[in-house]
């Protein structure tokens, strides 16, 4: 199993410019989650989802879209890139047994700079 | 809102020392626990996850407790090695927030040879 993978792993953007973060999970889970980690402010949720077809915002998700068609895939979207969106991206999945909510596995991050 | 707070933010030790990571959080009402390592430019990979439930949770030389009534955990890591250097990250998850977790910043450790 590949675990969790991110595409890019690195990009620079100018600011306005667009782009697409691809996270792919090959562990049947239903729930997708993307981070932004910045220093000093830790890890931040952006957006999540709890299965196919369903996206939800979490702590910081303004300039940010989603998408999960798949369930294996989940999308992150900068419309309009700006330089405070220079970070580093991390998705995650988890899943559930019954009631009981399990670990997330992390990918390997995607380092985005914006000029 | 809950808060997840971690102290010290780095600590440097000599090799074969034992340590303890702290966490706090200021919500008690969670309903589990993870620690994470990051190294430098990478994920984060899983540890530990310990239930609500629970008091301690073990992983070879790892060992995570909890005290859900206090808001505290803490990470023990027995005769430390210079690869066990990296920043150790606790994350909550609420009894009202589904799978999501809050994080905190993260403890710096250095084992040093």
């Amino acid at each position: 199993n590949a675990g969790v993978t991110q595409t890019p792993k690195f990009r620079v953007l100018k600011t306005g410019q667009s782009m697409t973060l691809l996270c792919a999970q090959d562990m049947n889970h239903e729930y997708m989650y993307w981070y932004r980690q910045d220093p000093g402010m830790g890890l931040r949720l952006i957006h999540y989802s709890v299965g196919e077809g369903t996206t939800a915002k979490g702590e910081v998700p303004d300039g940010y879209n989603v998408s999960r068609l798949k369930k294996q895939n989940f999308l992150l979207g900068l419309e309009s890139a700006a330089p405070s969106q220079t970070s580093v991206y991390f998705c995650a999945s988890s899943w559930r047994t019954g009631t009981a909510y399990n670990e997330q596995f992390f990918g390997p991050g995607t380092r985005l700079t914006v000029l | 809102k809950q808060e997840v707070t971690q102290i010290p933010a780095a600590l440097s030790v000599p090799e074969g020392e034992n340590l303890v990571l702290n966490c706090s959080f200021t919500d008690s009402a969670i309903y589990n626990l993870q620690w994470f390592r990051q190294d430098p430019g990478k994920g984060l990979t899983s540890l530990l996850l310990i239930q609500s439930s629970q008091r301690e949770q073990t992983s070879g030389r790892l060992n995570a407790s909890l005290d859900k009534s206090s808001g505290r955990s803490t990470l023990y890591i027995a005769a430390s090695q210079p690869g066990d250097s990296a920043t150790y990250l606790c994350a909550v998850r609420q009894e009202t927030s589904g799978s999501r977790l809050t994080f905190g910043e993260g403890t710096q450790l250095t084992v040093n040879p």
